[in-house]
């Protein structure tokens, strides 16, 4: 069993949807990441949080930890949203464990 | 945020010969810098952390003499992939800590990526 899974793996959508992608996890953390990668490869961090909820633009993330739980959301989505959203979480401090990512299209 | 750079961002090298990659912390200090690598379509793996002035920790499973990480100074990181063949082609992944951030935070670079013909 993965420590960290996404869900779902692959999601399609139509423009101005609202989105959410789920991870969970189970080893114990200290934060939790969510990231962005687009075709080419490189990768933005999206937001990083240990509690609570935190919103930037139109991406919103939650995170419950007693229930090893985060979800990503995408409101009024774009397809310039259109990338691979990678959830990692901190398990000690030199370590990141990623999830597989969900792979995120969005339709015009 | 903190922005980290790579070079070069893609690479094509004959079998045998040695790659270098950088990686640069552009506008702060990086004490530590991670090194990654990712095949299509998986997650990113973790290959070895580097720390400023000492050895760098490589993970279970990783050569330290194939994949030679040198950290010599607090903004540069280099990854060196020795005599390399056709299954070291992957996408590699670098991220650094800034410290006045915590242990928590780590930015990433835009990746390079790697074809050994």
């Amino acid at each position: 069993k993965n420590e960290v899974e996404q869900s779902p793996q692959n999601l399609t959508a139509q423009e101005g949807e609202f989105i959410t992608i789920n991870c969970s996890y189970s080893v114990g953390i200290s934060a939790l990441h969510w990231l962005q990668q687009h075709p080419g490869g490189g990768i933005v961090s999206l937001f990083m949080l240990s509690s609570g909820k935190k919103k930037h633009g139109r991406l919103i993330a939650t995170i419950n930890i007693q229930e090893k739980h985060s979800s990503l959301h995408i409101t009024a989505s774009h397809p310039r949203d259109s990338a691979v959203y990678i959830c990692a979480v901190v398990w000690s401090t030199d370590k990141l464990i990623f999830g597989t990512g969900t792979r995120l299209q969005v339709f015009p | 945020g903190a922005v980290v750079s790579q070079h070069p961002s893609w690479v094509i090298c004959k079998s045998g010969t040695s790659v270098k990659i950088e990686c640069r912390s552009l506008d702060f200090q990086a004490t530590t810098m991670f090194w990654y690598r990712q095949f299509p379509k998986q997650s990113l793996m973790l290959m070895a952390t580097s720390n400023e002035g000492s050895k760098a920790t490589y993970e279970q499973g990783v050569e330290k003499d194939k994949f030679l990480i040198n950290h010599a100074s607090l903004t540069l990181s280099t990854l060196t992939v020795t005599s390399a063949h056709p299954e070291d082609s992957s996408f590699y992944i670098c991220s650094a800590r800034d410290p006045r951030e915590g242990t928590d935070t780590q930015y990433f670079g835009p990746g390079t990526r790697l074809t050994v013909l």
